[in-house]
């Protein structure tokens, strides 16, 4: 069936460091891709996302591109600040059946 | 604009005890769907609403668990009795539609905690 694959976490990086967090998925059809952050005591938050290949997901200098080829939908940031510390969660939405397919998340801690 | 609200925010109960959780969506939002995140894992769904019917209840364990969304618009989710393994956060999300354009909202969450 349909599934996301998230590198696990934590990523522990400096402030100004360069951000990758990859996802890949398994899906028929075209399926949208997102990510979500997930800050600590808080619901999850639309960051970005693709509804076609190759299109190319941005907000808060974050950026990922959805790969069909490759099946990948990979999150990066070229400087993360400590306000980026949270959880990140890749998912999928179906094509057809519209339905929601989480990753387990990656937390990332940025240490000043 | 005000975002998914839900109450309680936290919650203490003991097992076999039964519990329910209350989301108000985002105005206009005819889609709502109940998810379980358990501690270290994504959201999984639970039952997603079209308007008042639910549309994928395929994961909702329905000896225990109910909801219901009377005029389309709020929405409970109980639990009847509570077990152990139910502790996780409940989020509720809603989206215009279920179209491959629309995007969900999350609430905060309800933090359910079974003694």
């Amino acid at each position: 069936g349909d599934s996301v694959t998230q590198m696990e976490g934590p990523v522990t990086l400096s402030e100004e460091a360069f951000l990758t967090i990859n996802c890949t998925y398994t899906a028929t059809g075209y399926p949208s891709l997102f990510w979500y952050v997930q800050y600590p005591g808080e619901g999850l938050q639309l960051l970005l996302k693709a509804t076609k290949a190759d299109d190319k997901g941005s907000n808060k200098g974050f950026e990922a591109t959805y790969r069909k080829e490759t099946t990948s939908f990979h999150l990066e940031k070229g400087s993360v600040q400590v306000s980026d510390s949270a959880v990140y969660f890749c998912a999928l939405k179906t094509s057809g059946t519209y339905k929601y397919i989480f990753g387990t998340g990656t937390r990332l801690k940025v240490l000043a | 604009e005000a975002g998914v609200v839900q109450s309680p925010r936290y919650k203490i109960i003991e097992k076999k005890q039964p519990v329910a959780f209350w989301c108000n969506p985002i105005s206009g939002h005819n889609t709502l769907y109940w998810y379980l995140q358990n501690l270290g894992q994504g959201p999984e769904l639970l039952i997603r609403y079209e308007n008042e019917e639910a549309v994928d209840d395929s994961q909702l364990p329905k000896d225990r668990f109910s909801a219901e969304r009377l005029k389309g618009v709020d929405s409970t989710l109980k639990i009847q009795p509570a077990e152990l393994g139910d502790s996780a956060v409940y989020l509720c999300a809603s989206s215009p539609g279920s179209g491959s354009t629309d995007t969900q909202y999350f609430g905060p969450g309800t933090r359910l905690t079974v003694l």
